[in-house]
């Protein structure tokens, strides 16, 4: 499976500043996705990176807040803007093997707002 | 869009027991189930995957079900050892490669 680092693995930061996230992928994807998952809760999908256009934002994930970079198939970046404790989290980038055609998760991280 | 219900919600099993994990799912058009497994502070492992032209999927001690009539799918752990404690995810989408819309996970305590 693809190699996908994840940076930082964790910070904590003050709020009403924004944060960026940073993904790499050890090989060309096609589909990357940033998922948050929210203390002791599930995965909810943020949105898909797509290559060399706008991101596709699922309900309730807007660009303004959370926006998403995507310019090659091999890096992306989320940035949480104008942060708030509410968005305490882990942020999980994610890519679909070309091999297998199935989702593997980066190492996270974990985002602490105060 | 899909919704997917993962019961129970906390599972306690004594070390050698069987334990299962049920999911149902609501979008007909939804063709690929995997489980992942979350251990503390780490990142989810996809664990077993099947597709809807199978009813079932074996991989040593895990096993998973589909029932696509009644659009329910469950995973089967047997003979199960503490290191199984985690927090398992089942999902669902329309493809391989596609979104996934994932449960709201299982604690499984595997008591020694």
């Amino acid at each position: 499976s693809a190699v996908i680092s994840q940076k930082p693995s964790r910070d904590i930061c003050q709020r009403g500043t924004s944060l960026t996230i940073q993904c790499q992928v050890d090989s060309q994807v096609t589909m990357m996705f940033w998922y948050r998952q929210q203390p002791g809760q599930s995965l909810t999908l943020i949105a898909t990176a797509n290559q060399g256009s706008e991101a596709t934002y699922e309900s309730g994930f807007v660009i303004d807040k959370f926006p998403i970079s995507r310019p090659n198939l091999t890096f992306s970046t989320l940035t949480v803007s104008n942060m708030s404790p509410e968005d305490s989290s882990i942020y999980l980038c994610s890519v679909v093997d070309r091999v297998g055609e199935k989702l593997f998760f980066g190492s996270g991280t974990q985002l602490s707002v105060l | 869009g899909e919704n997917v219900e993962q019961h129970p919600s906390t599972l306690s099993v004594q070390e050698g027991d069987s334990a299962v994990i049920k999911c149902t799912y609501s979008d007909s058009a939804s063709n690929y189930f995997p489980w992942y497994k979350q251990e503390l502070g780490k990142r989810p492992q996809l664990i077993i995957d099947i597709r809807s032209n199978v009813g079932e999927k074996k991989d040593q001690r895990i096993a998973v079900t589909l029932n696509k009539t009644a659009k329910h799918f469950s995973l089967h752990i047997t003979e199960t050892q503490p290191e199984d404690s985690a927090v398992y995810f089942c999902a669902a989408s329309r493809a391989r490669g596609n979104k996934l819309v994932f449960g709201a996970g299982t604690i499984l305590r595997v008591k020694s």
